[in-house]
């Protein structure tokens, strides 16, 4: 049981280019999460999903998009990448229980040039 | 709209000594609390929740953590700290939002270990 995945570890971009943040996970959870965690500022939502086929905007969706079309994947997009999202990016799960922890990816490592 | 509060962003305490990082936090109704401890280069790991019962849980590693509602408090304690409990720590609220659950994060507490 590998949990949630997060591939890959460190990635530098330049400006302008995209990327896709790969998150698997392998408990077959509903409720899907991405973060981003800058240093001094605690963890901010990104874009979650609550099954296959549904996402929604988190607190700082710009720059990003997410698609779900499995239950297992869940991945980021950036598309203009810039320097503003250099970040450490966390994907996390849970079922459909509110009083359950979400589980969380080792993280991505991203710098943006 | 919820907010959680570590006031303390960085805290030093000696190998053995007693330990409690703070954490205030502010939700409408009753909150899910949740403390968090990350290491260097980690993912989160859940220590401990609250969401009805017992004020007083018990969680991983020998931390516990006491539910004060009167003080919008959830304040982490553990009564002797090893030099592998250096890591950082965030308190997290949680509840329905909007039909989904909403977890804020709090900044987050270094806890540094001296021999």
């Amino acid at each position: 049981n590998a949990g949630v995945t997060q591939t890959p570890k460190f990635r530098i971009l330049k400006i302008g280019q995209s990327m896709t943040l790969q998150c698997t996970q392998d408990m077959n959870h509903n409720y899907m999460y991405w973060y981003r965690q800058d240093p001094g500022m605690g963890l901010k939502l990104i874009y979650y999903s609550v099954g296959a086929g549904i996402t929604d905007k988190g607190e700082v969706p710009n720059g990003y998009n997410v698609s779900r079309s499995t239950t297992e994947d869940f991945p980021l997009r950036l598309e203009l990448a810039a320097p503003s999202q250099t970040s450490v990016y966390f994907c996390a799960s849970r079922t459909g229980d509110s009083r359950e922890t979400q589980y969380f990816g080792p993280g991505t490592r991203l710098l943006v040039l | 709209a919820q907010s959680v509060t570590q006031p303390d962003i960085h805290i030093t305490v000696s190998e053995g000594a007693s330990l409690e990082l703070r954490c205030n936090y502010s939700y409408g109704a009753t909150p899910y609390l949740f403390w968090y401890v990350q290491s260097p280069g980690q993912g989160l790991q859940l220590l401990l929740k609250y969401f009805s019962g017992d004020t007083l849980v018990q969680g991983i590693k020998g931390f516990e953590a006491e539910f004060k509602r009167s003080q919008s408090s959830f304040n982490l304690r553990k009564p002797s700290v090893h030099w592998s409990d250096a890591a950082e720590y965030f308190c997290a609220v949680g509840g329905h939002s909007g039909g989904y659950q909403k977890v804020t994060f709090g900044i987050g507490t270094k806890l540094q270990v001296i021999p």
